[in-house]
């Protein structure tokens, strides 16, 4: 069965420095799709960054980056340059991209992230 | 381009009504479609997904039920609400087509039964 694993229900970081946010997965299929997703206290799901099984290359979106270690399963979120609006949610996905479960996007806990002045 | 509306955005129910949450998209076709629970302060659930008209599968057992009468619409209902019914939902589509893409989400319902 594929699982998300976010094991830091929350997270301080000072602004203006950098922070990385964990995420393990777990999945038999070699098909598969990475997200992270940002949800400020309004509740909306704001899609950050997308790392797919195959790429070579760790993902980046501005100030975000993507650790991707694949024999580790494991893909972290490195925001830098911190900002108070970075204050939020934060969820990692994946998707399964074959088998009974296509399609199927499953989230991990979520980490809550605080940016302090 | 692509928008995905749901409503309404706040429900108060008292238990043991019905629920009928509705969720469409626009400017794509054959979505996946999806239905999520959160849970105050917490992860998101996935109830009940979607890859086409009339086909379903339903990840947890529970008195909801989904449906997609059409395409691009996606319907979350209920005969009788529980308290523990209470949370946020959220609707969301991806598409498959062409590789693995973000999914998009709708504003979300908060939904208090009481």
């Amino acid at each position: 069965a594929q699982k998300i694993t976010q094991t830091q229900p929350g997270m301080f970081v000072q602004e203006k420095e950098a922070v990385t946010l964990d995420c393990t997965y777990d999945t038999s299929d070699p098909s598969y799709g990475l997200f992270w997703y940002k949800q400020p206290s309004s509740g909306e799901m704001i899609f950050l960054i997308y790392q797919g099984s195959y790429d070579q290359q760790n993902a980046t979106e501005g100030r975000y980056s993507l650790n991707f270690q694949k024999a580790r399963k494991s893909a972290n979120l490195v925001i830098s340059a911190s900002q108070l609006g970075d204050s939020a949610m934060y969820f990692c996905a994946m998707r399964v991209l074959g088998g009974g479960s296509q399609g199927n996007l499953i989230f991990g806990k979520g980490t809550k992230l605080s940016v302090k002045p | 381009s692509q928008t995905i509306h749901q409503w309404p955005a706040t429900l108060v129910q008292p238990v043991g009504s019905p629920l009928s949450l509705e969720c469409t998209v626009e400017g794509t076709s054959n979505p996946n479609l999806y239905w999520y629970r959160q849970a105050a302060g917490r992860g998101l659930q996935l109830l009940f997904y979607s890859i086409g008209i009339d086909q379903i599968s339903s990840e947890v057992p529970q008195n909801l039920s989904a449906s997609r009468p059409q395409d691009r619409q996606f319907i979350l209902s209920s005969k009788k609400l529980l308290l523990s019914d209470s949370g946020f939902y959220l609707c969301a589509w991806s598409s498959l087509r062409g590789g693995d893409t973000e999914a998009f989400f709708g504003q979300g319902t908060r939904l208090t039964v009481v």
